[in-house]
């Protein structure tokens, strides 16, 4: 079956950590996506990926990092100077940016608390 | 930047009743706009997608309509069952970016 998964479920980070959140995707996606969705905040874009080796900040970027060495996969790396990290994490893709039907689909999610 | 709202926040009704939820987004320049179900805990389940040319889809029980030029779509769920409880969410994508832009959610409740 093709989607996304997202490892892991559950994370928890000590103070000081950078943690790596997975998003992996067999549906042969060219555009990716990470979202934090916090309470009574819905979703907010942390950083896409358009394709291989190329990636652009969202509204939220600062404290986190990407890569984009496959095109299958888009790893979020939450480092120590996101200061409010305990979050739920949510990974998107999309088919490819110029298609006219380019419907968004999501991963499980990987909910994160500092501890 | 595009504002999406979503009314009402949450909503409870009995089985079996015709709903309508509510999306409106500030800029009606957008690409198309999605909608989601998200179940407590779950990642979100696509539902349906509107191209800005289109007036409305259609998937079993679900109609969504978009009138862009008032900046409003609806979701209509008929004949309501206690499984369609969960977070419906819409979001858009602007004409000039790729990510979307999510409103807040409306909670649904349905009661046996």
């Amino acid at each position: 079956d093709g989607g996304i998964t997202q490892s892991p479920k559950y994370l928890f980070r000590k103070e000081g950590q950078n943690v790596t959140l997975s998003c992996e995707q067999n549906l042969n996606h060219d555009a990716m996506y990470w979202y934090r969705q916090d309470p009574g905040q819905g979703l907010r874009l942390i950083y896409y990926s358009q394709i291989v080796n190329d990636f652009q900040k969202g509204d939220i970027a600062e404290g986190y990092s990407v890569s984009r060495e496959k095109k299958e996969s888009f790893p979020l790396t939450v480092t120590s100077a996101q200061k409010n990290p305990t979050a739920f994490y949510l990974c998107a893709s999309t088919r490819g940016l110029t298609s006219s039907y380019n419907e968004q689909f999501f991963g499980p999610g990987t909910r994160l608390t500092v501890l | 930047k595009q504002e999406v709202t979503q009314i009402p926040a949450a909503l409870s009704v009995p089985e079996g009743e015709n709903l309508v939820l509510n999306c409106s987004f500030t800029d009606s320049a957008i690409y198309n706009l999605q909608w989601f179900r998200q179940d407590p805990g779950k990642g979100l389940t696509s539902l349906l997608l509107i191209q800005s040319s289109q007036r409305e889809q259609t998937s079993g029980r679900l109609n969504a309509s978009l009138d862009k030029s008032s900046g409003r779509s609806t979701l209509y769920i008929a004949a309501s069952q206690p499984g369609d409880s969960a977070t419906y969410l819409c979001a858009v994508r602007p004409n000039s970016g790729y990510a979307l832009n999510f409103g807040k959610g409306t909670s649904l409740l349905v009661t046996p």
